[in-house]
């Protein structure tokens, strides 16, 4: 088994800000991924990382940097923050990241922008 | 337009009742569905996933899957309030990585 830890749980943040949100896993998967959550909008892929230092676009990776600087690691950038901006931001990941492998979630990072 | 489509967006049943949960894929490359089950302040958690045409039973949760349709549906019999929660269903790919598509839930309520 294992864990995924993110930091931090809340985040209230002011318009324009760069905010940054941080993830750590220690099931040794290879692929963790950036998911963020509203409210009646399911979940949607921000970025993913299949390896250290590799990064992928998702399709809602416009206004957001990544950055993946060790296996266990996987760190999301809010580049400015937008005015009453509220979601969840969900940090996954899976053993090798094919499209049979079980994603896993870690508990979430609730972002609130004033 | 949501590529994953699921209904209903609500659900209530009562205890010891049946649940049933629909989800359709409207992109033809897909073939392999996932559902993910997320308590209200959790993180979701996988459920069941199905590939091939049938059904697949574990305990109280069968999920069926008609590939030529791409439709899936996930039943839960003898529901319990602690079911109660947004069920999400989720799609892949083969050969594409990291790429799981959601719907937007539906939310199941079992009142006692």
């Amino acid at each position: 088994g294992g864990i995924i830890t993110q930091t931090p749980k809340f985040l209230i943040g002011q318009e324009g800000q760069k905010l940054t949100l941080k993830c750590q896993q220690n099931f040794n998967h290879d692929t963790m991924y950036w998911y963020r959550q509203d409210s009646g909008k399911g979940l949607r892929l921000i970025y993913y990382s299949i390896t250290e230092n590799d990064l992928q676009k998702g399709d809602l990776s416009e206004g957001y940097d990544a950055s993946r600087e060790k296996k266990s690691s996987f760190s999301l950038t809010v580049t400015s923050a937008q005015k009453n901006e509220m979601a969840v931001f969900l940090c996954a990941s899976s053993r090798l990241g094919g499209y049979q492998d079980t994603q896993y979630f870690g508990p979430g990072t609730r972002l609130l922008v004033l | 337009q949501q590529k994953v489509q699921q209904s209903p967006e609500s659900l209530i049943v009562p205890e010891g009742g049946m649940a049933s949960l629909n989800c359709t894929s409207s992109d033809r490359n897909v073939d392999y569905f996932w559902w993910y089950r997320q308590h209200s302040g959790k993180s979701p958690k996988m459920l069941m996933s199905i590939f091939s045409n049938g059904e697949k039973e574990e305990g109280r949760f069968t999920v069926h899957l008609n590939k030529a349709s791409l439709h899936t549906s996930l039943h839960i019999r003898d529901s319990q309030p602690s079911d109660s929660a947004l069920y999400l269903c989720a799609a892949s790919v083969t050969q594409v990585v990291g790429q799981l598509t959601f719907g937007r839930g539906t939310r199941l309520q079992v009142y006692a």
